[in-house]
């Protein structure tokens, strides 16, 4: 089955710094992909849809100045947690779906984020 | 955000029991997976089910689709302690959704 990575796994910054998180389609290109924030013992909160080439569309609520998406190519996706403050700590994950509009959603294993 | 609703939100049961979750969506759809996570960890993809298929088998797990429902049967045969997790369902088609999910406590 398609395969979708992220970098890094785990990675764990002081507050006030920056933190950039990569998706990448391994096996398949991806038009969309989609950010996802999960908080402890809670369901994936869809933040932003990234699609190739365009802007992303956030969710209400979610600061796009904030969380910073670029989708520069077919198979990578970049989400950018600026000035990160503890409350931004999360578990953050992505997942991409294929050129075909009926294209199964494909999730990565997820990102831990500590701010320190 | 736009989600699946799933029920129940917990379960709990002792080893060797049955355990089923229910998936329901909102809009037509191409098709179903269910994920699992175990705590702190990322999603373990389980099982895709196509919008043209009641039913699919996979080693103890069994799922059904009723698209005229708009819903979804993950069933855990014989459970075992380590099957505790949350278990998650995304669909896909015109919009995707992605479930709130049920903790499954398997006691042993």
């Amino acid at each position: 089955g398609a395969v979708v990575s992220q970098h890094p796994s785990r990675v764990i910054c002081k507050s006030g710094t920056s933190v950039k998180i990569e998706c990448r389609s391994l096996d398949f290109q991806a038009t969309t992909m989609f950010w996802y924030r999960q908080f402890p013992k809670k369901s994936l909160m869809l933040m932003a849809t990234s699609n190739e080439g365009s802007k992303a569309t956030y969710e209400q609520g979610v600061e796009k100045d904030k969380f910073l998406i670029n989708h520069a190519s077919l198979t990578l996706s970049t989400l950018t947690v600026t000035s990160a403050h503890p409350e931004d700590s999360s578990f953050y994950i992505c997942s991409a779906v294929g050129l075909s509009s009926t294209d199964t959603q494909y999730f990565g294993p997820g990102t831990r984020l500590t701010v320190l | 955000s736009q989600q699946g609703e799933e029920d129940p939100q917990a379960l709990s049961i002792q080893e060797g029991e049955n355990a089923t979750m229910n998936c329901s969506y909102k809009t037509s759809i191409n098709n179903l997976q269910w994920y699992r996570q175990n705590s702190g960890r990322g999603l373990v993809h389980l099982i895709l089910i196509r919008s043209n298929e009641r039913e699919k088998h996979s080693g103890r797990l069994r799922v059904t689709l009723d698209t005229s429902k708009k819903s979804s049967s993950l069933l855990i045969t014989a459970s075992r302690a380590a099957d505790t997790a949350s278990y998650f369902c995304a669909t896909s088609g015109n919009q995707f959704y992605f479930g709130t999910g049920t903790s499954l406590t398997v006691i042993p």
